[in-house]
């Protein structure tokens, strides 16, 4: 079946723009997460998704920074007001809700450049 | 004290040897464990799943000792191709704040050389 599908693969934008970030998980799966990876650098928590709980939004560097999912469907993140430091690669997971022993499933990323 | 730690590395190992990884877990209550691979640019991929009698699979072998808090993985016969970086992947369950808290270890970056 398709996997997590992340869009888009690449984006390049100037420094000031909103951008926004697309994910479609596996179907079935309630549990949708987003990690930033920066160069050489390990992944970032940013914010879970699952079902229709509140999101856990501990992971969110600062309030540029936002994600909607409607239902247990796609969601989308949207970064405000981009930094340089915002240059990374944009991690979706999404896993299956109720065993805390399901993996995660990785989307194959956006790379987002900033000028 | 970080929630999840492994070795700094880098390892760089010929082809054929035996290489070992650890990782540590600061959270007693964490209830699965995983080990993934992510290859240079790549998104991480399930390597294996950890047991708590430990298990293997093919050329790699996972083991858990909860009572240390301590999770490790063995690659034995080392491939080219098993160079990348490995992750340690700790899931406590569910919090107060969440119903799910999945930790990600920094990683050790595993070279297998000629």
């Amino acid at each position: 079946g398709a996997g997590v599908s992340q869009s888009p693969s690449n984006k390049v934008t100037e420094k000031g723009k909103d951008v926004e970030l697309r994910c479609d998980p596996i179907s079935g799966h309630t549990a949708l997460y987003w990690y930033r990876q920066r160069l050489g650098q390990g992944l970032e928590f940013l914010i879970y998704f699952q079902g229709n709980s509140a999101p856990d939004k501990s992971g969110l560097p600062s309030d540029r920074f936002s994600a909607e999912r409607t239902g247990e469907s796609v969601s989308t993140l949207t970064i405000q007001r981009t930094q340089q430091e915002d240059s990374a690669v944009y991690l979706c997971a999404s896993s299956r809700v109720g065993y805390s022993n399901q993996p995660q499933h990785f989307g194959d990323g956006t790379r987002l450049s900033i000028l | 004290r970080k929630e999840v730690e492994q070795d700094p590395g880098p390892f760089n190992v010929p082809e054929g040897a035996t290489v070992a990884f650890n990782c540590t877990y600061s959270n007693s209550a964490s209830q699965s464990f995983f080990w993934y691979r992510q290859d240079c640019r790549k998104e991480p991929k399930l390597l294996m799943s950890v047991y708590s009698s430990g298990n293997e699979d093919g050329r790699f072998t996972a083991q858990l000792n909860r009572a240390s808090q301590y999770i490790s993985l063995l690659i034995r016969d080392s491939k080219l191709s098993d160079s990348a970086t490995y992750l340690c992947v700790v899931n406590i369950g569910p919090t107060k704040t969440s119903y799910d808290k999945v930790i990600f270890g920094p990683g050790t970056s595993l070279s297998v050389i000629p």
